[in-house]
């Protein structure tokens, strides 16, 4: 089955300054990459996703970057805010009945 | 308002003590999955269904059963709890079977087995 490898474990930046996790996978024949984020305590939200084909997403300050020959995505959130600070996961699909496969998340602390 | 509830929110039970987590969404949708959240180990499948009546296993599940007898509810069972089930667990729906669609979880059971 696929599998999902998410680095790193723990990032912390300064506000204002950018943030980069990054993810791989193993099955090339995944075609659905979300990201979600959890803050304490609180519920996974997907904050967002990109299908195989296209390269780059972008919402605000968030950006998602796709390369199927490397096989890894990333996430890009510039101009960090303390509310950035939660735990991140990205997941991969190849659309199959068994859905998601995630990431073991990254833990983003915006530093004043 | 569309949402997937979980209940209860938190949990203490003694080891081999049988005990349900209820979980119901109301976005009318065709797959549901139970998921179980440990340090550093991030979110892992415990079982999905894609449907009424139908129901598989996911990465992990050992000690756990479900049921899907209507669309709308998908409970999670633990016939005989053990201290390493010790977990949070989150529910998920998504529509058209999970296909490559946005994840809703519920707000999440924390389970503490002594």
């Amino acid at each position: 089955g696929e599998n999902v490898e998410q680095h790193p474990s723990t990032l912390s930046v300064q506000e204002g300054d950018s943030a980069v996790i990054k993810c791989t996978y193993s099955d090339s024949a995944s075609n659905y990459f979300p990201w979600y984020k959890q803050e304490l305590g609180k519920r996974p939200q997907l904050i967002i996703d990109i299908r195989s084909n296209v390269g780059e997403k972008k919402d605000q300050r968030i950006a998602v970057t796709l390369n199927k020959t490397a096989k890894h995505f990333s996430l890009h959130i510039t101009e960090t805010q303390p509310e950035d600070s939660a735990v991140y996961f990205c997941a991969a699909s190849i659309g199959g009945a068994d859905g998601l496969t995630f990431g073991k998340g990254t833990h983003l602390i915006i530093q004043p | 308002e569309a949402q997937v509830t979980q209940n209860p929110r938190y949990l203490i039970t003694v080891t081999g003590k049988k005990l349900t987590v209820t979980c119901s969404q109301n976005m009318n949708h065709e797959y549901m999955s139970w998921y179980r959240q440990d340090p550093g180990l991030g979110l892992r499948q415990i079982y999905y269904s894609m449907n009424v009546e139908v129901t598989d296993k996911g990465d992990v599940p050992e000690g756990y059963k479900v049921s899907r007898k209507e669309k709308r509810n998908f409970p999670l069972i633990l016939e005989s709890p053990s201290p390493n089930q010790t977990s949070l667990y989150f529910c998920a729906s998504s529509p058209n079977r999970g296909l490559n669609t946005e994840a809703f979880f519920g707000q999440g059971t924390r389970l503490t087995v002594v």
